[in-house]
C-alpha cells in the first residue's frame, strides 16, 4: 500500500446501529495513525493519535484500533446518533514535524 | 484560547489575479501546515515550516504558489496568477512540535473560487 485508503467512501447507518470502518496505510516507516471527524462547514477535529502496534483508544461510543504491522486501523461507532454525521478521516504522519498524509474518508450518514 | 485562524473565510476572484491566504497559528504551537481540499484528491499537504523555516514544499502544485511564515503568528499561501483549478478549501494547521505524537489543530479553511 502506497498511500492512505479508506473503506467505504460512504455508508449509511439507521440510528441506534453500530459501525465500523477500515483505513489502510504504509506499514514501513510507521509513525503515527490519526483519526479525525470533520462535520460540513467546519475544520477538521482530531478524535484519535495510536503509535503502538495494538493500541486501542476510546471516547465516549467512539473507540479505534492499529494494526501497524499489517497497516490498518478501524474505527468503530457503537450505538450511532444522528450527530455521528459526518466525515471521518484517517492519516499517517512521519517523525518530527512532518505533515500529514490524509485519505478521502468515510462519509457517514446517520438515519433517524 | 483562540484556535487556528484563517481570513478571508471565502475568496471569490477572476483567473489572473493574485490570491493571498493568511493563518495565525495557536500560540505556542510552532509547527505550521498548509493543506488543500478539493473532491478529486481529498486533504493534500501543500507546505509546512517548523520554527518559521519551510522544511518541506513538495506538495506545492506549482510555481505560481508560495508561502511564507515572517514570523511565528503568521503565514501566507499566495497563488500568483490564479486559475479555475485551483479552486478549493484551503486549510492551515498548527501543532506543537514534538508533543502528542503531533496532533495537528485545523483553522476554519478558506473556500476559494477562481472564475
Amino acid at each position: 500500500i502506497l498511500n492512505v485508503e479508506q473503506s467505504p467512501q460512504s455508508l449509511h447507518v439507521q440510528e441506534g446501529d453500530s459501525t465500523n470502518f477500515t483505513c489502510s496505510f504504509p506499514s514501513s516507516n510507521f509513525y503515527a495513525l490519526h483519526w479525525y471527524r470533520w462535520e460540513t462547514a467546519k475544520s477538521p477535529e482530531a478524535l484519535f493519535v495510536m503509535t503502538l502496534n495494538g493500541d486501542e483508544k476510546k471516547k465516549g461510543r467512539i473507540s479505534a484500533t492499529l494494526n501497524t504491522k499489517e497497516g490498518y486501523s478501524y474505527l468503530y461507532i457503537k450505538g450511532s446518533q444522528p450527530e455521528d454525521s459526518a466525515t471521518y478521516l484517517c492519516a499517517e504522519s512521519g517523525g518530527g514535524a512532518d505533515g500529514l498524509t490524509f485519505g478521502k474518508g468515510t462519509h457517514l450518514i446517520i438515519q433517524p | 484560547d483562540a484556535g487556528v485562524i484563517q481570513s478571508p473565510r471565502h475568496e471569490v476572484t477572476e483567473m489572473g489575479q493574485e490570491v493571498t491566504l493568511r493563518c495565525k497559528p495557536i500560540s505556542g504551537h510552532n509547527s505550521l501546515f498548509w493543506y488543500r481540499q478539493t473532491m478529486m484528491r481529498g486533504l493534500e499537504l501543500l507546505i509546512y515550516f517548523n520554527n518559521n523555516v519551510p522544511i518541506d514544499d513538495s506538495g506545492m502544485p506549482e510555481d505560481r504558489f508560495s508561502a511564507k511564515m515572517p514570523n511565528a503568528s503568521f503565514s501566507t499561501l499566495k497563488i500568483q496568477p490564479s486559475e479555475p483549478r485551483d479552486s478549493a478549501v484551503y486549510f492551515c494547521a498548527s501543532s506543537r512540535s514534538g508533543a502528542s505524537y503531533n496532533e495537528q489543530f485545523f483553522g476554519p479553511g478558506t473556500r476559494l473560487t477562481v472564475l
